[in-house]
């Protein structure tokens, strides 16, 4: 069974500064990896999607990275700002969920940049 | 665009009560999908939808009933409410024509349920 971990639970960093949030996940066969943030009250908003076959994906101020054979992905956030303020959280999909066919996700690590 | 839409937003019922939530998109999605998120378990997938007239269990589909209606819509019926039940509960879509999450899924805003 694939399980998905995000430590810390929670991170609090002054404004501006460059930050790394870490996922790990237990079976490295997987098809592909996402990030989401979560604002409190609300739904998820897709921030990237990496495929198997890629190492990185940016998108503005955030670059996730991908490390199959290790179990880890990492998502950096350049300049924090306080508009980052949110839970990120990843979620993989894999071989082992294969025949019922869902995305296995953390429970999240919850940012607060501090102004 | 309004994205993913759905209702309602709150919901308090007593044990026993039956339900529906609804969930709308307009990105002319194939797939759409209902989960439920609880503290300290994640979000787990209840059921999908590949197309119209489609449905697939997920991971905990048990005391819930679905409905892909057209494209546009996907409904989701508890039977006969359970405190278990309690819980925020999303929904989403993604162009994917499987039904399998190899696209970006997009989210509504949940419903968060209280089952007494």
């Amino acid at each position: 069974k694939q399980e998905v971990t995000q430590i810390p639970a929670a991170l609090s960093v002054p404004e501006g500064e460059n930050l790394v949030l870490n996922c790990s996940f237990t079976d490295s066969a997987i098809y592909n990896l996402q990030w989401f943030r979560q604002d409190p009250g609300k739904g998820l908003t897709s921030l990237l999607l990496i495929q198997s076959s890629q190492r990185e994906q940016t998108s503005g101020r955030l670059n996730a990275s991908l490390d199959k054979s290790s179990g880890r992905s990492t998502l950096y956030i350049a300049a924090s700002q306080p508009g980052d303020s949110a839970t990120y959280l990843c979620a993989v999909w894999g071989a082992m969920n294969f025949g019922n066919e869902k995305l296995t996700f953390g429970t999240g690590t919850r940012l607060t940049i501090i102004p | 665009n309004a994205g993913v839409t759905q209702t309602p937003k709150f919901q308090v019922l007593k044990t026993g009560q039956s339900m529906t939530l609804q969930c709308a998109q307009d990105m002319n999605h194939n797939s759409m999908y209902w989960y439920r998120q609880d503290p300290g378990m994640g979000l787990r997938l209840i059921y999908y939808s590949a197309s119209e007239g489609t449905t697939d269990k997920g991971e905990v589909p048990n005391g819930y009933n679905v409905s892909r209606l057209n494209k546009r819509e996907f409904s989701l019926r508890l039977e006969s409410a359970a405190p278990s039940q309690t819980s925020v509960y999303f929904c989403a879509s993604s162009e994917s024509s499987t039904g399998w999450p190899t696209d970006t899924q997009y989210f509504g805003p949940g419903t968060r349920l209280t089952v007494l």
